[in-house]
């Protein structure tokens, strides 16, 4: 299986902050990396596809970068509906893997 | 609008079974591959099982193999996963999530979750 490992598992940040999110896959995934952001009692949404392809609907805020196992998420101007947790996985292969979140914190 | 409402969740004692419904609406549900996820409380994501648009292509996390069955009714646009012999480390809410394909693989659209509890 592959193993995703995000870092930080927690980030404390202000409002107006940039942040950036780190995603690492166990082997090459290529650019099968896909983003979602999660509330509390809530489903996950979905906001990157593809390593870096802005879901429709979610703002330009959120960018994704990243191929083969190093990947990043960015969020820019930070308000406070971005603090949640977020979670990166991989869709290279089965089982569709996910690593163990970063709850973004004020 | 699409949506995906789950249902069937509720608790249930080790050993015992359950069987999760998935109801599919605004889009045209055998044309996608969909997916179990679950998340254990206070915890992070995990896949559990997908089937095919046609529901004869199946595959499982090797935590629940033998013992959760996924299925569909494309002419019910039902979703389902029939849990058998339950444990304790299966307490978790349960996501059906619905796999977009243009442009990758993904789960762009994601039910709102119902509990499962194993517990005596």
């Amino acid at each position: 299986d592959i193993q995703m490992t995000q870092s930080p598992s927690s980030l404390s940040a202000s409002l107006g902050d940039r942040v950036t999110i780190t995603c690492r896959a166990s082997q090459s995934i290529t650019n099968y990396l896909n983003w979602y952001q999660q509330k509390p009692g809530k489903a996950p949404k979905l906001l990157i596809y593809a390593a870096s392809s802005l879901q429709s609907g979610v703002p330009s805020k959120f960018s994704g970068s990243g191929s083969g196992t190093d990947f990043t998420l960015t969020i820019s101007s930070l308000q406070p509906e971005d603090f949640a947790t977020y979670y990166c996985q991989q869709s290279y292969s089965t089982p569709r893997t996910f690593g163990q979140g970063t709850k973004l914190e004020i | 609008e699409v949506q995906l409402v789950e249902s069937g969740g509720g608790l249930v004692q080790p050993g015992g079974c359950l069987r999760l419904s998935c109801a599919a609406s605004g889009f045209t549900f055998s044309s996608y591959w969909m997916h179990w996820v679950r998340q254990d409380p206070g915890k992070g994501l995990v896949w559990v099982s997908r089937i095919n648009s046609d529901g004869n292509i199946t595959t499982y996390a090797d935590s629940v193999k033998g013992r959760f069955t996924i299925s569909r009714d494309n002419a019910k646009n039902t979703l389902f996963l029939q849990m058998n012999s339950l444990r304790a480390e299966d307490t978790a809410v349960y996501y059906c999530a619905r796999e977009g394909q243009v442009g990758g693989r993904y789960f762009d659209y994601w039910g709102q979750g119902t509990l499962v509890t194993v517990s005596s």
